[in-house]
């Protein structure tokens, strides 16, 4: 399988406080985009970074890319009990298929 | 409003029957997504279509079906041969055929078979 991997599984933080998922690809990618999921919801797109991007920030995120060893990581900035849901890597190796990660879940607790 | 729109919301299926999943999107968007999603496991790909009238299987095509007969339109078949089809149903679409592109997801349908 070409399915990426987050890590951590789970994760569970304070309002406030910053929050780090990572993720790890096994192909080369043409780019990596993070999704966000609130439970039972279709997945929202945050951030796309492209191979040739070592770092990319959007308001209170900030995505990094290491293409030499196949890893992402997203950090989430002063956390808000709203961004507690799922996290999602997703990479598109080549032409239209994307593979999506296992998922973070984040728990931000007020 | 924009979007994708995917019904019924909440599904249920007795073993042995087929059934359709609608997908609906009015983003004028060429390409279109059909994912699974069981719990712990991420998002798997059962077909993709970046065309009408064409469609390519995914990972797990096994037991489904889909069509593409118009451009807003890509309905996804569960058919009796799905062994376990109970599972969250997402459809997404990008606006070109490229990686580039976001995907834009709908609310998703859960498949519950009884």
């Amino acid at each position: 399988s070409q399915q990426g991997e987050e890590d951590p599984q789970a994760l569970s933080i304070q309002e406030g406080e910053n929050a780090t998922m990572n993720c790890s690809y096994k192909t080369s990618i043409n780019n990596l985009q993070w999704y966000r999921q609130n439970s039972g919801r279709g997945l929202v797109h945050l951030i796309l970074i492209r191979s040739n991007e070592r770092e990319k920030h959007s308001g209170r995120l900030r995505v990094t890319l290491d293409t030499s060893k196949k890893s992402s990581s997203l950090l989430i900035t002063a956390s808000r009990a709203a961004d507690t849901a799922s996290y999602f890597c997703a990479t598109a190796p080549s032409g239209n298929q994307f593979y999506f990660g296992t998922g973070t879940s984040l728990t931000v607790i007020p | 409003d924009g979007g994708i729109t995917q019904s019924p919301k909440y599904l249920f299926r007795k073993e042995g029957q087929n059934v359709t999943l609608s997908c609906e999107q009015n983003l004028n968007h060429d390409a279109m997504y059909w994912y699974r999603q069981d719990p712990g496991q991420g998002l798997r790909l059962i077909y993709y279509s970046q065309i009408v009238n064409d469609f390519q299987k995914g990972d797990i095509a096994e037991g489904y079906s889909v069509s593409r007969e118009k451009k807003e339109s890509f309905p996804l078949t569960v058919t009796s041969a799905q062994k376990n089809p109970t599972a969250f149903y997402l459809c997404a679409s990008t606006q070109r055929r490229s990686s580039y592109n976001e995907q834009f997801f709908g609310p998703g349908t859960r498949l519950t078979v009884l």
